[in-house]
């Protein structure tokens, strides 16, 4: 079965601070990861995945298979990063089913 | 917008009563998805199609029902809504391909069971 953890409900940072969102997986096959993001009154919109292994709005994510991670890393938040982030899995090979975790609420105060 | 839109946006029923949401896309996309969006629970997933007439169950299927009968429409039924299904719905499509398998979402529809 497909699973994603995010351990944090909420998360409150400093502008400037560093900022990591948590994810877990569990999957026994190969894993596709992504993270989306939602800002306040509009849609689920992607921010990045681990296939393409790019950098959006300077957040960064490794997937660690050892671990079976993908934390979300920004070096300094900005009050724009307020927003709800979730971490997604799928199969490679472009299969069906999309799961997300509970999301995380990240606040980025002034 | 992606080219997919939810509707109706909003609704208030009764309980007991059958409610169908629609989702439609102009993309030709594989795959459609519906899940429900709750404080604590983030997005759960109630259904999915991987093409006309293929669906299967997600996580929380029960007291739902879904129907792909083309491309472009998956239609979600609650058969006798119940308070516990008032929530926020959000309709996905993906293309599936491998290597390009980014989810767009709709606007979301807003349920509420009285």
């Amino acid at each position: 079965a497909q699973r994603v953890t995010q351990p944090e409900k909420l998360l409150s940072v400093f502008k400037g601070a560093p900022v990591e969102l948590k994810c877990n997986y569990s999957y026994s096959g190969s894993p596709e990861l992504f993270w989306y993001v939602q800002y306040s009154r509009q849609r689920l919109q992607l921010l990045l995945r681990h296939i393409s292994r790019e950098s959006i709005k300077g957040f960064t994510a490794d997937l660690n298979k050892g671990e079976t991670s993908f934390h979300l890393k920004k070096p300094f938040a900005q009050e724009e990063d307020s927003a709800m982030y979730y971490c997604a899995l799928t199969s490679q090979g472009g299969s069906e089913k999309l799961v997300f975790g509970k999301g995380t609420k990240l606040t980025v105060n002034p | 917008d992606a080219g997919i839109t939810q509707s109706p946006r909003h609704k208030v029923t009764e309980t007991g009563t059958p409610v169908t949401l629609r989702c439609h896309q102009t993309e030709n996309h594989r795959y459609m998805y519906w899940y429900r969006q709750d404080p604590g629970h983030g997005l759960r997933l109630i259904h999915y199609s991987y093409g006309v007439k293929d669906t299967d169950k997600g996580e929380v299927s029960d007291g739902y029902s879904v129907s792909r009968s083309k491309t472009e429409d998956f239609l979600l039924t609650l058969e006798s809504a119940t308070s516990s299904q008032t929530s926020v719905y959000f309709c996905a499509i993906r293309k599936g391909v491998r290597g390009n398998t980014e989810a767009f979402f709709g606007q979301g529809t807003r349920l509420t069971v009285v």
